[in-house]
């Protein structure tokens, strides 16, 4: 079965970088893109951008433009989301999910990114 | 990119129906047949509920349906069921090769 599968939560403080892993099983990962969606406390759903595991190839939305970078290890199955210049409002949960025709049909349980001095 | 505009809520009593809208613009909802729909239950991850504007994905129940006309999709959820109340979510493809979000619907079962 498609699990797709996060890192744990971390505790960063203002102006530091996080990654987040996201590693994929049941299915042939250069296969589908991987985009990242993130969720504040008690808000909506953002998404932040998209990456093709087989050529590397990334997305990404200009909110976060120059701050995130996506990444990937073929090897492992795993898809990696840096961002940083961290401040307090990028704390929220992220999660990894899989494309389906720019739709998401698998996510991760998700990661607690909090951003506190 | 503006979010999607839903509603905040809405609300049906057990076997009712209800309709949730998203309204974008030709630049997105209008321009692509590429609109989804997600259900979230609190402490949850999303789960999708429809793509490509009405697609089923395998699992997901008959009596979610969707569709679109101009700039504006909808979510229609036949014979409400106490398991169906979560928040929702729309989203699509837009111009700019990104993907937007509406700012979620929270939907309440009398």
């Amino acid at each position: 079965q498609v699990q797709l599968v996060q890192s744990g939560a971390e505790v960063e403080k203002p102006g530091a970088s996080v990654k987040v892993s996201c590693k994929a099983s049941g299915y042939t990962f250069t296969s589908y893109d991987i985009h990242w969606v993130r969720q504040a406390t008690g808000q909506g759903l953002e998404w932040m951008g998209w990456m093709n595991p087989n050529s590397g190839n990334t997305g990404y939305a200009q909110k976060f433009q120059g701050r995130v970078t996506m990444t990937r290890n073929n090897y492992i199955s795993t898809a990696y989301m840096e961002l940083s210049s961290l401040r307090s409002e990028d704390t929220a949960v992220y999660y990894c999910a899989r494309d389906l025709s720019y739709s998401f049909d698998y996510w991760g349980q998700g990661t607690l990114v909090t951003v506190s001095s | 990119q503006s979010a999607l505009t839903q509603p905040a809520s809405v609300s049906g009593s057990p076997g009712q129906s209800i309709t949730i809208s998203c309204t974008g613009t030709s630049s997105d909802v209008g321009g692509y047949n590429f609109v989804s729909w997600y259900q979230q239950h609190p402490g949850k991850a999303p789960k999708l509920m429809i793509y490509e504007v009405s697609n089923r994905p395998s699992g997901v129940s008959s009596r979610f349906s969707a569709s679109k006309s101009g700039n504006t999709a909808s979510l229609t959820i036949s014979g409400l069921q106490a398991e169906d109340e979560a928040d929702f979510y729309c989203s699509s493809y837009t111009s700019s090769s990104t993907v937007v979000f509406g700012g979620g619907t929270k939907l309440t079962v009398l």
